[in-house]
């Protein structure tokens, strides 16, 4: 079975600070890695993913996060958070081993103040 | 870009009928999705369908959902005696073969009164 585990329900930033949402997963094989965006009734947007290569992954938005091979993470950044950054934040994991669904997280919303 | 589009966007349906969602598909995308998501909670999978069959379900695809790829274009989900806990954001997603991204479409509020 795969799980994905966002361990903060919220986040709250200063605008123009660096944001960090969090993220582990649990998977047998190796992991394909997502995170999407959701903005208020809106559907899920694609921000970035992890497949293979370098651990560094950059994304919509100036987006990246960093894949942790040792630590099972995940975790989503950006340097300096803008205000239109407040959302709600999934990560998903797949593995093609257990089947071709995603997997989500419960979700983190990030409260961007200016 | 090429979008996942779904139908109708919101619907509010007595307990007990049947409903159905519509989702189109990108053209040449081989895998489609049905998930869900409660009010505030996490975005759930229901089942997967390849290749005119489906593939995976979880749990809460029970036997009153159903999916059907009518026409080769449109992919329906089938909720035959709704419930008040079937409310929910239904959200269809398409894959290529041997792609490594999922497009989501915007989403059906199904409201169960």
């Amino acid at each position: 079975a795969q799980s994905v585990a966002q361990p903060e329900d919220q986040v709250n930033v200063a605008e123009g600070n660096p944001l960090t949402v969090k993220c582990t997963y649990s998977v047998s094989g190796n992991p394909y890695l997502f995170w999407y965006v959701q903005y208020p009734n809106r559907g899920l947007q694609f921000l970035l993913k992890y497949i293979t290569g370098d651990n560094l992954v950059k994304g919509s938005y100036g987006f990246e996060a960093e894949f942790n091979k040792s630590q099972t993470s995940f975790h989503l950044k950006k340097p300096s958070a803008l205000v239109s950054d407040s959302a709600l934040y999934f990560c998903a994991v797949e593995s093609r081993d257990a089947g071709n669904m995603l997997t989500f997280g419960g979700g983190t919303r990030l409260m961007v103040k200016p | 870009e090429p979008e996942v589009t779904q139908t109708p966007s919101h619907q509010v349906t007595q307990m007990g009928q049947e409903v159905i969602l519509r989702c189109v598909p990108i053209s040449n995308h081989l895998y489609f999705y049905w998930y869900r998501q409660i009010l505030g909670q996490k975005v759930e999978f229901l089942v997967s369908f390849y290749n005119n069959e489906i593939s995976e379900k979880s749990e809460i695809f029970d036997d009153q959902f159903s999916v059907e790829r009518p026409d080769g274009s449109n992919f329906t989900l089938k909720i035959r005696s709704t419930k008040l806990e079937d409310s929910a954001m239904y959200f269809c997603a398409s894959r290529e073969q041997g792609g490594n991204g999922y497009t989501f479409g915007s989403g059906t509020r199904l409201t169960v009164v």
